[in-house]
């Protein structure tokens, strides 16, 4: 099956620093790449896509400047938080779509971030 | 019973009876519809899937009903087990136009009393 990763699983910075999260298509190539956040008891978000070799596309609210997205390869692709604050801790899921006709889309385990 | 809470509407069933988890979707030019499992601190898990061709589709215990009248699915998991206890999340897509994303609907809190 398909295997997405991500990494750090878990973060705790402080307020004002950047975190950059990690995410792996391990055994597919990934044309797309899907950012989501979710809070406590809420669903996923989509926060932005990201196609290979080009720039994200991201949803309305969600701050370009502010969380970078870097979809540098066809098997990985980088979310950074910038100047992170506390009302940006969060679940931040990422998922992958294999190339092709297929839709499916393949969901990492997700990176809790605690901004203190 | 099943009670709506701040966000996320919980569903209580006792271990052994059938769960029945509904969602209603909000784009009739969705065409590709995906149930998820996520539990505490994981990812979402995928469950199953319908086209919206099919009204009806059965897995392993469990069966996803598509309306599309009526813009609803549903999830039925049969002789609900603890281990079922989790978040449930619908998701659409129209596969037609484009690369797009899933869209997740809501959520419901599935809790199994043993």
């Amino acid at each position: 099956g398909a295997v997405v990763s991500q990494h750090p699983s878990r973060v705790i910075c402080k307020s004002g620093t950047s975190v950059k999260i990690e995410c792996r298509s391990l055994d597919f190539q990934a044309t797309t790449m899907f950012w989501y956040r979710q809070f406590p008891k809420q669903s996923l978000m989509l926060m932005a896509t990201s196609n290979e070799g080009s720039k994200a596309t991201y949803e309305q609210g969600v701050e370009k400047d502010k969380f970078l997205i870097n979809h540098a390869s066809l098997t990985l692709s980088t979310l950074t938080v910038t100047s992170a604050h506390p009302e940006d801790s969060s679940f931040y899921i990422c998922s992958a779509r294999r190339g092709g006709a297929s839709n499916e889309q393949f969901f990492g385990p997700g990176t809790r971030l605690t901004v203190l | 019973g099943e009670s709506v809470g701040l966000h996320l509407p919980t569903l209580s069933v006792q271990e052994g009876d059938n769960s029945i988890i509904n969602c209603a979707y909000s784009n009739s030019a969705s065409d590709y519809f995906i149930w998820y499992k996520q539990e505490s601190g994981k990812g979402p898990q995928f469950i199953i899937d319908i086209r919206s061709n099919m009204d009806k589709r059965q897995g392993q215990r469990v069966t996803v009903l598509l309306n599309k009248t009526v813009k609803h699915l549903s999830l039925q998991i049969a002789a609900t087990q603890p281990g079922d206890s989790a978040v449930y999340f619908c998701a659409e897509i129209t596969t037609n136009s484009g690369n797009t994303p899933l869209v997740f609907g809501k959520g419901t809190r599935l809790s199994v009393i043993a």
